[in-house]
C-alpha cells in the first residue's frame, strides 16, 4: 500500500462521543499534518508534527487532541465536539516542512 | 497578513476551450507556491511547485507560471477529465502553507 491512508472515511458521532481519526503514510516522510476543510473556506492547518514532535498548533480547541506515536502514524482524538466541527478532516505528509505535501482522502465527520 | 485569493470561483469551459486560473498572493517572504487538484470525495493531489518569479512548470495540458504577485494555471484544450477544483497554496518563511478557496472547473464535452 502506498501514499497516505485515512480511516474511517466517514464518521457520524454525537456531541458527547469520543472517537479517533487515523492517518498512516507509506512515503517515508518526516512531517505530518492535520487540516480541516469546510465548504467555501480555505484549508485550515490544525497541527504539524516534524520527526514525531508537535511543532505547530494553530489555536485549535482542546476538544481536538493529536497524537503522533511514530513517523508513519498520526491520530486525531475527538471529544465533546460541536456541530460546527462537521467538516472534512485531511491528513498530509511531506519529506520536510518545505517540501510538497501529499494528502489522504480525508474523513468526512458529521456531528449530530 | 499573508493571504491567497483565487479567481474565478467557478469556471465552465467547453472541451477544447483554453483558459487560465489566477492565484494572487500576499506573503512575507515566499518560499514556494503550490498547485493542487482536488476531485469530489478525494484529498488534494499535488501538481506543481514554483519557487521564483519567471519559473514555469508543465504537465500534460496544464502549465503553471509565477510572478512576484500572482500565479496562473493555464489549461490548454481541456478535456472533461480535467474537471476538478484547483487549489493554490503559498508557503511563507514560517513554513506554514496558506491555501486559497479554489477554482471549481467544469469542462463539458
Amino acid at each position: 500500500e502506498t501514499g497516505v491512508t485515512q480511516t474511517p472515511r466517514h464518521l457520524v458521532m454525537g456531541m458527547t462521543n469520543k472517537k479517533s481519526l487515523k492517518c498512516e503514510q507509506h512515503l517515508g516522510h518526516n512531517a505530518m499534518y492535520w487540516y480541516k476543510q469546510s465548504a467555501k473556506k480555505p484549508l485550515e492547518l490544525m497541527f504539524v508534527y516534524s520527526l514525531e514532535e508537535r511543532v505547530e498548533n494553530n489555536s485549535v480547541p482542546s476538544r481536538f487532541s493529536p497524537e503522533c506515536p511514530n513517523s508513519s502514524h498520526l491520530f486525531l482524538h475527538l471529544h465533546t465536539l460541536q456541530p460546527e466541527d462537521s467538516a472534512l478532516y485531511l491528513c498530509a505528509s511531506s519529506q520536510d516542512r518545505d517540501q510538497p505535501q501529499h494528502f489522504g482522502d480525508g474523513t468526512r465527520l458529521s456531528i449530530l | 497578513e499573508d493571504q491567497v485569493t483565487q479567481s474565478p470561483e467557478a469556471l465552465r469551459l467547453q472541451e477544447g476551450e483554453s483558459s487560465s486560473l489566477n492565484c494572487s498572493y500576499t506573503v512575507s517572504g515566499l518560499r514556494g507556491l503550490f498547485w493542487y487538484r482536488q476531485d469530489p470525495g478525494k484529498g488534494p493531489e499535488f501538481l506543481f511547485t514554483l519557487y521564483s518569479a519567471g519559473e514555469e512548470k508543465e504537465k500534460e495540458r496544464l502549465k503553471a507560471t509565477l510572478t512576484k504577485k500572482e500565479s496562473f494555471l493555464h489549461i490548454t484544450a481541456p478535456k472533461p477529465e480535467d474537471s476538478a477544483t484547483y487549489l493554490c497554496a503559498v508557503q511563507a518563511m514560517t513554513d506554514k502553507l496558506i491555501f486559497g478557496t479554489g477554482t471549481r472547473l467544469q469542462v463539458f464535452p
